[in-house]
């Protein structure tokens, strides 16, 4: 049973292009969540979705940043207009139920906005 | 105040020494808790889920207090290969994360 997969594990965008992350949750899985890993600092909540459906955006940034879990595929994170703010490690999880369950994660994409 | 804050540590223990871990949580109403290991900034790998009654996998333990709201991570005999960062997780918000390291 393959794991969380995300692509791509390494990503540089220029200031001011988009970044694109993509998450397939595990087989059987249908709720992903999204974290973000800055340089020296622990995990942040970012979004939770289940299929077609967005459960928790708290810790996403207002601006320029969605997420989305379409019935088919992958999830999305898209970021718009990178900064270099933006520079980090992205990680995705999967669980088969809500988040009281336990997570598996991704081996992450490392974004570098130069 | 911090939605979950950990021991910012670092703890560096001798082999086979018992170390513990605590993790307080600002929500009184939050229903889920586990405790993951990061190696290296890779991917955190779920160490143990955290229930009321508390629970044991092998030379780990985790214990949950509601009514003081943290949790608790005990590791018995530390091995060279524990030597990690030990996060908490509380309803989805990551502790900051406590780095262990075990020395011979």
């Amino acid at each position: 049973n393959a794991g969380v997969m995300q692509n791509p594990r390494h990503l540089v965008r220029r200031r001011g292009q988009e970044a694109r992350l993509r998450c397939s949750p595990m087989k059987g899985h249908s709720h992903v969540y999204w974290y973000r890993q800055l340089p020296e600092e622990g995990l942040k909540f970012m979004v939770y979705l289940q299929k077609e459906n967005i459960i928790d955006e708290s810790g996403m940034p207002k601006e320029r940043f969605s997420a989305e879990f379409p019935k088919e595929g992958p999830s999305i994170l898209r970021i718009q207009q990178v900064v270099r703010g933006d520079s980090a490690a992205y990680f995705c999880a999967s669980s088969p139920f809500g988040e009281s369950y336990e997570q598996y994660f991704g081996p992450g994409t490392r974004l570098t906005v130069t | 105040r911090k939605e979950v804050e950990q021991d910012p540590g670092p703890f560096n223990v001798p082999e086979g020494a018992t170390v513990a871990f605590n993790c307080t949580y600002s929500n009184s109403a939050s229903q889920s808790f586990f405790w993951y290991r990061q190696d290296c900034r890779k991917e955190p790998k779920l160490l143990m889920s955290v229930y009321s009654s508390g629970n044991e996998d092998g030379r780990f333990t985790a214990q949950l207090n509601r009514a003081s709201q943290y949790i608790s991570l005990l590791i018995r005999d530390s091995k060279l290969s524990d030597s990690a960062t030990y996060l908490c997780v509380v309803n989805l918000r990551f502790g900051a994360g406590t780095r262990l390291t075990v020395k011979p």
